[in-house]
């Protein structure tokens, strides 16, 4: 079936460090893909999107590109802050029945 | 624009107790999602919602779980009875036809004692 990985925190950066949180995902026909990021005490909140092969979305510096031919759409940051501190979930949503599928959830911790 | 509204925010309940949250999706959206998110772990769909009609309810506990999305808005989820393992938080989103985003409401965190 359908499903999302996403890697396993925590990840642990100093501020201004590069992030990459890596995502795969196997889905039939042509999902849409977002990423979606918790705050303590907070609901989700969409970050970013992609609907289709190579579409870039980006959002609050962060950037992520929908690569069909490697099933990834992998969430980059050029420089994280102290704020970006949370939950990020990969998640798709298939184009076949409308279903939408989270990974596990990766915590990224950043340092002052 | 106001987002997904849910209710309560917290509920602490003893085992055995039948519980009910409530979720007004965000105006228009027809799709409907109830998710249960585990400790750690990223939501899982219980069930959907196309208007008032539940088009996927595979992962729901039929046991004990039940929903309904009465004239296609508002929505209800219960548990009867609510045992230790549904402590969790019970997550609604909504999200127009097609291929878009979802939109979370902040969630009802259950704890049964």
């Amino acid at each position: 079936g359908d499903s999302v990985t996403q890697m396993e925190g925590p990840v642990t950066l100093s501020e201004e460090a590069f992030l990459t949180i890596n995502c795969t995902y196997t889905a039939t026909g042509y999902p849409s893909l977002f990423w979606y990021v918790q705050y303590p005490g907070e609901g989700l909140q969409l970050l970013l999107k992609a609907t289709k092969a190579d579409d870039k979305g980006s959002n609050k510096g962060f950037e992520a590109t929908y690569r069909k031919e490697t099933t990834s759409f992998h969430l980059e940051k050029g420089s994280v802050q102290v704020s970006d501190s949370a939950v990020y979930f990969c998640a798709l949503r298939t184009s076949i029945d409308d279903k939408i599928i989270f990974g596990k959830g990766t915590r990224l911790h950043i340092l002052p | 624009e106001a987002g997904v509204v849910q209710s309560p925010r917290y509920k602490i309940i003893e085992k055995k107790q039948p519980v009910a949250f409530w979720c007004n999706p965000i105006s228009g959206h027809n799709t409907l999602y109830w998710y249960l998110q585990n400790l750690g772990q990223g939501p899982e769909l219980l069930i959907r919602y196309e208007n008032e009609e539940a088009v996927d309810d595979s992962q729901l506990p039929k046991d004990r779980f039940s929903a309904e999305r009465l004239k296609g808005v508002d929505s209800t989820l219960k548990i009867q009875p609510a045992e230790l393992g549904d402590s969790a938080v019970y997550l609604c989103a909504s999200s127009l036809e097609g291929n878009t985003e979802a939109f979370f409401g902040q969630g009802t965190r259950l704890t049964v004692v």
